[in-house]
């Protein structure tokens, strides 16, 4: 079983839908989340972060994390073509130690919006 | 533009094959990363270092090495190629103990 899962889609929607995004994890000493979004053939870019459980709004886009389920979520109101990306989670266990902010990623959940 | 920068964007190699992937980063993050990324598996560790002098290895380091040559660079070589390491290698840069990363472009391999 991997550390992360993530539903590798793939998600088409219309635009203007709603979209929820979802990753599960077992590591219960992972504590710091991030969403990352990957145009096609272009690195990752940090999308949201969080700290531990609650939500966290920016524009479109929450994420919410319950730690308790270990189950994060990234949802995107008002969803638009330029939406159109890999979204890939990721978590940490922390700063110090032997993990230096490694990450775990997801295996990404690809999702189209079409106009 | 500050970032990362990964040379070459792509690569075809024979076989047997060696080569060394660069990456630079000018934010002076002092933590630094190279990750693999095949489709349905996404993002796997290779090799990372915390800090400058300092390289460990991730999920997936056999058949490469690294080398982290000052705070800024940080190089990763496949000394004999194989067809296993085709794949889209990113490198990635962080502030000592947060997670966000700041990723290159890639560099497409194809072993051949």
């Amino acid at each position: 079983q991997k550390e992360v899962e993530q539903d590798p889609g793939p998600l088409s929607v219309p635009e203007g839908a709603i979209v929820s995004l979802n990753c599960t994890y077992s590591n219960s000493a992972f504590q710091y989340f991030m969403w990352y979004r990957q145009y096609s053939r272009k690195g990752p870019e940090l999308l949201m972060y969080t700290y531990s459980s609650g939500n966290k709004e920016d524009g479109r886009f929450t994420a919410q994390v319950d730690k308790s389920s270990k189950y994060i979520s990234l949802f995107i109101r008002d969803s638009q073509p330029s939406d159109s990306a890999t979204y890939l989670c990721a978590m940490s266990d922390g700063a110090g130690g032997t993990s230096y902010g490694k990450l775990t990623f997801g295996q990404g959940t690809i999702l189209t919006v079409h106009p | 533009n500050a970032g990362v920068t990964q040379t070459p964007k792509f690569q075809v190699l024979k076989t047997g094959q060696s080569m060394t992937l660069q990456c630079a980063q000018d934010m002076n993050h002092n933590s630094m990363y190279w990750y693999r990324q095949d489709p349905g598996m996404g993002l796997r560790l290779i090799y990372y270092s915390a800090s400058e002098g300092t390289t460990d290895k991730g999920e997936v380091p056999n058949g490469y090495n690294v080398s982290r040559l000052n705070k800024r660079e940080f190089s990763l070589r496949l000394e004999s190629a194989a067809p296993s390491q085709t794949s889209v290698y990113f490198c990635a840069s962080s502030e000592w103990g947060f997670g966000g990363y700041t990723f290159g472009s890639g560099t497409r391999l194809t072993v051949v």
